[in-house]
């Protein structure tokens, strides 16, 4: 199926360090959402995006819902070694099968303490 | 209150054999989805249910797989005459409603096939 494009794949840094990712698609969708992943658990919802130009924050993190519905960026201000995991971006397209998720193929993020 | 859950939450399997993976969503959640998640990949998803009827069962990769739900409670999904390419995360989400509702995701189960 289609995938969202998520980039970086993964990222190294510092403690300290922010850190950007984002998504982009050939597709609008109407709703940007933002998933992290801890090792053996499922997704959890970090920041969800309703409307184009949104930005959103949610403690250090800040997401924003393109300007042209195709494309989102997550970033994380002054990581922490907690911030470890993987980040997926994810969106529902626009038209009758608009509860089902699109999923970026993950930015896997380690934190150097 | 409790959140979603899934069992078993490993499974090893010899090819060929059925496997079957339960999902229980959270309380007066009416939709519920399938997705699996294959090593270094995102979510694909798989089925989507509203009540016990699945509208979209478009994202099912073969016949070898099935799901049911029982009223707006749990759900099985099948995998028979399992594959290696089989072997993933399988996970369920559920929410209040079907489109822009959160979902909320179970913990998975991580499938092998041998």
């Amino acid at each position: 199926g289609q995938q969202l494009n998520q980039s970086p794949q993964s990222m190294f840094i510092q403690e300290g360090e922010d850190v950007s990712m984002n998504c982009t698609s050939s597709s609008i969708f109407n709703t940007w959402l933002w998933y992290k992943q801890d090792p053996g658990e499922g997704p959890v919802l970090l920041i969800a995006l309703y409307k184009a130009g949104e930005l959103t924050s949610n403690g250090r993190l800040t997401a924003q819902f393109g300007i042209t519905r195709k494309d989102s960026f997550l970033n994380i201000s002054a990581s922490i070694p907690s911030d470890v995991g993987i980040y997926f971006c994810a969106g529902h397209r626009s038209g009758g099968s608009n509860y089902k998720l699109t999923f970026g193929k993950g930015t896997l993020l380690t934190v150097n303490p | 209150g409790a959140g979603v859950s899934q069992s078993p939450s490993n499974k090893v399997t010899e090819k060929g054999k059925d496997v079957e993976l339960r999902c229980d969503p959270i309380s007066g959640h009416t939709a519920l989805y399938w997705y699996r998640q294959r090593l270094g990949q995102g979510l694909e998803f798989l089925i989507y249910f509203q009540g016990n009827s699945a509208p979209d069962k478009s994202g099912l990769p073969s016949d070898r797989f099935s799901a049911e739900r029982t009223g707006e409670s749990v759900s099985t999904l099948t995998i028979q005459r399992t594959q290696q390419e089989d072997s993933a995360v399988y996970l369920c989400a559920s929410s209040l409603g079907a489109g822009r509702e959160t979902q909320y995701f179970g913990p998975g189960t991580r499938l092998l096939v041998l």
